[in-house]
């Protein structure tokens, strides 16, 4: 398997501007995160996903972000406008949850910077 | 009551030391402790993990110690290596029912110096 995918790796974007982060998942894996690191913050749960459903938005940091999942192996997050205090890498995130595991494989990341 | 408390947030050893990181948390109805490691540019990846009912796991030179009266989780990672040299997140969850939703601690920077 792949692993978990992430697009793009480097997003350099001017402030106002809109941005699309995506993710594909681990096949098979009914659970799926987005979490924002930042050396001030650690690892920030934004919002994770189970069968396709959001289950909590909560680490959602305002309006100005929101996150679907169409389908099974695919994901967005998405922010507009941007500001440049998201400048961050943006994870995501995939676990199956069966009986026993509970592990996140986590993608490479996307290191947005916004000017 | 959500938190998880990670300590030190730094630390540095000498190869063939014994490094350790020591966590806390609050909410008793955890019930899956792991420790992620992150090396610089990549996504955190699974080390090793531990459910409440054992008190110590070993894997290799990676030994979780876990103490549920004190609420306290620890990582030991024997004859350091400079290969070690990442950030390493400790975390817990309560899987039956959150799925796999875990709290991350703050994260320890460990560099392992030749």
């Amino acid at each position: 398997d792949a692993g978990v995918i992430q697009s793009p790796r480097h997003e350099v974007t001017e402030m106002g501007q809109e941005v699309t982060l995506r993710c594909k998942p681990i096949s098979g894996h009914d659970y799926l995160f987005w979490y924002r690191q930042t050396m001030m913050r650690g690892l920030e749960l934004l919002i994770y996903f189970n069968n396709n459903v959001p289950i909590d938005d909560s680490g959602m940091p305002e309006d100005r972000f929101s996150a679907k999942m169409p389908n099974a192996s695919f994901s967005t997050l998405k922010i507009q406008p941007s500001e440049p205090r998201d400048s961050a890498v943006y994870f995501c995130a995939s676990s199956p949850w069966t009986s026993g595991s509970d592990t996140q494989y986590f993608g490479p990341g996307t290191r947005l910077t916004v000017l | 009551q959500q938190q998880v408390k990670q300590s030190p947030q730094s630390l540095i050893v000498q190869k063939g030391g014994i490094s350790i990181i020591n966590c806390a948390y609050e909410n008793t109805a955890f019930d899956y402790f792991p420790w992620y490691q992150q090396f610089p540019g990549k996504g955190p990846a699974l080390l090793i993990a531990i459910r409440p009912d054992v008190s110590e796991k070993k894997e290799g030179r990676f030994t979780i110690s876990f103490n549920k009266s004190a609420k306290q989780f620890s990582l030991h990672i024997m004859d350091s290596q400079p290969g070690d040299s990442a950030t390493y997140f400790c975390a817990a969850s309560k899987a039956e029912t959150s799925g796999s939703r875990l709290t991350f601690g703050e994260g320890t920077q460990l560099t392992v110096n030749p």
